[in-house]
């Protein structure tokens, strides 16, 4: 089946390290997007990117990085500059008309030892 | 900047009322769309609706019904007969274009719903 996959389910961080968050889509989705969701709050978008090899920074960018060197692959790397890390991530794609929803992945838990 | 505000953070009714939850929006946009998403305690986010602003149609599918209203930029999602599994955060989104493809989604706070059997 047709779907986006995001590994690992829970994650944990130690003081300083930087970690990876997986997200792949079988989907043939042009757009790919990383969000992030705090306890009783909703999404706030950190990277997006509409093709391979781009991606943009979103509103809360700052202390993640991430890459596209597939087009169905986007990876998200917290980093330690990211000072307080513990949430809920979660990875959606979309197809490249812009009236499209986005589909969502199953998220990562994330957080610190 | 986009906006979208879900004034109502929870609400819980027994099985079987009907629920309504609120979701209002600004933007500057002429055309733009409108979401409804459903979490259920998995995480994950499950599509329900989309809206665009130029149909203000309103729709019934099923025991859902959407209002949309241009005139006080409101977006409002019912929930007729509410069951148990019905229990999830919602949320509202609205759609920004941010260029070559797909679109930027602005979301609401969300609003939890319980079902009490």
């Amino acid at each position: 089946d047709g779907g986006i996959t995001q590994s690992p389910k829970y994650l944990f961080r130690k003081e300083g390290q930087n970690v990876t968050l997986s997200c792949e889509q079988n989907l043939n989705h042009d757009a790919m997007y990383w969000y992030r969701q705090d306890p009783g709050q909703g999404l706030r978008l950190i990277y997006y990117s509409q093709i391979v090899n781009d991606f943009q920074k979103g509103d809360i960018a700052e202390g993640y990085s991430v890459s596209r060197e597939k087009k169905e692959s986007f990876p998200l790397t917290v980093t330690s500059a990211q000072k307080n890390p513990t949430a809920f991530y979660l990875c959606a794609s979309s197809p490249g008309q812009k009236n499209q929803p986005q589909h969502f992945g199953d998220g990562t838990r994330l957080s610190i030892l | 900047a986009q906006k979208v505000t879900q004034a109502q953070t929870e609400i819980s009714v027994v099985e079987k009322e009907d629920v309504t939850l609120d979701c209002v929006y600004e933007t500057r946009d002429t055309t733009y769309y409108l979401f409804w998403y459903k979490q259920p305690p998995s995480g994950e986010l499950v599509f329900l609706i989309r809206r665009n602003s130029f149909d203000e149609q309103n729709e019934i599918s099923g025991r859902y019904s959407w209002n949309f209203q241009k005139s006080t930029s409101s977006f409002n999602f019912t929930i007729t007969a509410s069951q148990v599994v019905d229990s999830a955060v919602y949320f509202c989104a609205l759609s920004e274009a941010i260029g070559a493809a797909g679109n930027k989604l602005t979301f609401g706070g969300g609003t939890r719903v319980l079902v009490k059997p």
